[in-house]
């Protein structure tokens, strides 16, 4: 079955890097996303990668897709205050039809 | 551009009672809409898909005649749970779509709470 997991919780100091990692079990999948979810707003989508890349990288966004360990991590550079949110990784087989998440990573930024 | 709000952002009903909850797309026509549920500190679970003008396509487990999707245009989508219980508070969020032959962004709404007292 189709199951996507997150570390529960990252804090960081303002400056530093943050790395959010995810994990999935559907070989299948096709494209993998990052959304963020800040208080009282929808999921916005930050990046996605498809499955026969290894690495994806968009301004302080790099995204690495190890497809034999279906291991996947957000890595954000230059960690600012306004990063704090809940960010999820998903995926699914068809770009944008039935994605399937993970239960999101609290980012906790400390200035 | 490609917002999507939902209405109520929360509301509380008393058990047995039904309520709607309204998803819509303000500036794109949305051909296709998701209704996502989420519990704390859990994922976001699909519960069904809509596609403007015919029924909705409901994933496993979910109940079609306790949780109503009407899609009627396309940009307006509803979400009915009917005769609600205490387990079906929870935190709801719908996104939308372009789709036709490709699908394109899920943009999501805001999410709404229930809470069933």
């Amino acid at each position: 079955g189709e199951d996507v997991e997150q570390s529960l919780f990252l804090s960081v100091r303002e400056g530093d890097s943050s790395v959010i990692n995810c994990t999935y079990t559907d070989s299948s999948s096709t494209y993998l996303y990052w959304y963020k979810q800040e208080p009282g707003a929808g999921l916005q989508l930050l990046t996605y990668i498809f499955s026969n890349m290894d690495m994806k990288q968009d301004q302080r966004l790099t995204v690495l897709l190890n497809k034999k360990d279906k291991h996947l991590s957000l890595r954000i550079a230059d960690t600012q205050t306004g990063d704090s949110a809940i960010y999820f990784c998903a995926e699914s087989w068809e770009y944008g039809n039935k994605l399937v998440f993970g239960a999101g990573t609290i980012l906790r930024v400390k200035s | 551009g490609a917002v999507v709000s939902q209405h109520p952002s929360w509301v509380i009903c008393k058990s047995g009672t039904s309520v709607k909850i309204e998803c819509r797309s303000l500036d794109f026509q949305a051909t296709t809409m998701f209704w996502y549920r989420q519990f704390p500190k859990q994922s976001l679970m699909l519960m069904a898909t809509s596609n403007e003008g015919s029924k909705a396509t409901y994933e496993q487990g979910v109940e079609k005649d306790k949780f109503l999707i009407n899609h009627a245009s396309l940009t307006l989508s509803t979400l009915t749970v009917t005769s609600a219980h205490p387990e079906d508070s929870s935190f709801y969020i719908c996104s939308a779509t372009l789709a036709g032959d490709t699908y394109y962004e899920q943009y999501f709404g805001p999410g709404t709470r229930l809470t069933v007292t």
